[in-house]
């Protein structure tokens, strides 16, 4: 089972609201990702992160934010939230150099109301 | 820029018969390949990956493909039981890229 824990699993907000999704993983992975999941199922990359004090936009434009302070942790965030950030949310890590298995962590599902 | 095309999107078939899924990408820098399994209220997991330097790995009743002068790579699962019913991911990146690029994912049905 991989190491790599989200909180909250499920979330309901209202409009407005500031909220931070947390991602936390002890495998000591260099990059992190954050996808954003559709009910269509398809995988949306909205930030990415190759290690320590790097952040990078993913391919789907997204409002939120992030930071890596720490290498085991890549909290996102939302500063008002809006129905249209209602989603499920998934974390994922993997090591830096090597082409190899992303790891990621069981989501968190957002609803704003 | 890069790209995973994955087929069919949605793919129903008989327990125990043999199910097909397809991917093609864009990347030639690509060099790894690997497939995962989304159960329902999960995040996903590997289940089977393959690298450029093969052509076929098998692990069980699943088995991947990959065809680097055409490229596109594809899963086969054999003797389908009720459980392999999920959404499956196939996804390419390479040791330089700095993602990994996911196809938009098949829904696998198996009846019973």
């Amino acid at each position: 089972e991989a190491d790599i824990y989200q909180t909250p699993r499920y979330l309901v907000i209202g409009t407005g609201k500031k909220i931070t999704l947390e991602c936390s993983q002890t495998m000591g992975h260099d990059k992190m990702y954050w996808y954003q999941q559709d009910p269509g199922m398809e995988l949306h990359l909205i930030h990415y992160s190759y290690g320590v004090n790097s952040t990078e936009k993913g391919d789907l434009s997204s409002e939120s934010t992030v930071s890596r302070i720490r290498t085991e942790h890549f909290p996102l965030t939302l500063e008002s939230a809006r129905p249209s950030h209602t989603s499920q949310y998934l974390c994922a890590s993997s090591e830096f150099f090597l082409a190899g298995e992303a790891f990621f962590g069981q989501g968190t599902r957002l609803t704003v109301v | 820029g890069e790209n995973v095309e994955q087929h069919p999107s949605t793919l129903s078939v008989q327990e125990g018969d043999s199910a097909v899924i397809k991917c093609t990408y864009s990347d030639s820098a690509s060099n790894y390949f690997p497939w995962y399994k989304q159960e329902l209220g999960k995040g996903p997991q590997l289940i089977i990956d393959i690298r450029s330097n093969v052509g076929e790995k098998k692990d069980q009743r699943i088995a991947v493909t990959l065809n680097k002068t055409a490229k596109h790579f594809s899963l086969h699962i054999t003797e389908t039981q009720p459980e392999d019913s999920a959404v499956y991911f196939c996804a390419a990146s390479s040791s330089s890229a700095s993602k990994i690029i996911f196809g938009s994912g098949t829904r696998l049905s198996i009846r019973p």
